[in-house]
């Protein structure tokens, strides 16, 4: 069973850039479709975009309009991990942040929360 | 985008009870490409039925989902004391995926 784990710094100041890493365990990162989505305390889920490889090594991303162009997921096979950019971040960027697999969300990392705060 | 909305938002029974939860969509979900996720405090969501009415691995078969189109339904029969949390519908037959804004399901 294929396992995740984000990663990233937990706190950003405000106008910097978020950098966050989804470690896969238990297959290779090129079988599947991959996921961030996020969630702010207390409230729901939003989708923030989705990263899935057309061959061994290529892949296409599409995100979420609502981030205005400031996210940018990318992979690294060599790792078996993917990454999420997140730009000009303000408080409202403040969010557990979940990678997930597939189309329907069927495997889940834990979650990493950041926190945008000077 | 598709819009999604949860209804009710709380919803309040016992153990043993069968809960019914309802998803409406904005406009058709195509090929019926919608989820339902359970979420517990402090976890990450579990992905409990996708295309509407399959489910996931290993998901007891007290939960069930139905629909198309735009009204879909998630049924937990028998509550047990472990259902009782956050259920989420998700969209991701069209860009940008969307998800409903939770129904809490309590004692």
């Amino acid at each position: 069973q294929v396992q995740l784990q984000e990663s990233g710094p937990g706190l950003v100041k405000p106008s910097e850039t978020l950098s966050l890493t989804c470690s896969v365990s238990g297959g290779s990162i090129n079988r599947w479709c991959w996921n961030w989505i996020r969630q702010p305390a207390g409230k729901g889920l939003e989708w923030i975009g989705r990263l899935c490889f057309s061959g061994n090594a290529n892949y296409n991303a599409n995100y979420n309009p609502s981030l205005n162009s400031r996210v940018v997921m990318s992979a690294d096979t060599s790792k078996n991990q993917i990454s999420l950019i997140l730009r000009s971040l303000t408080a409202a960027d403040t969010a557990v942040y979940f990678c997930a697999t597939g189309n329907s969300f069927d495997f889940w990392g834990q979650g990493t929360l950041v926190t945008v705060s000077s | 985008e598709i819009v999604l909305t949860q209804s009710p938002g709380t919803l309040s029974l016992s153990p043993g009870d069968s809960a019914t939860l309802s998803c409406r969509a904005s406009q058709s979900v195509n090929s019926n490409s919608l989820a339902w996720y359970q979420q517990k405090p402090g976890q990450a969501p579990r992905l409990l039925i996708y295309h509407a009415s399959t489910r996931a691995p290993g998901i007891p078969d007290t939960f069930s989902g139905s629909g198309s189109g735009t009204d879909f339904t998630l049924t937990i029969s028998r509550l047990e004391p472990g259902n009782f949390a956050v259920y989420y519908c998700h969209q991701y037959g069209s860009s940008p995926d969307t998800f409903g804004q939770g129904t809490k399901l309590e004692i």
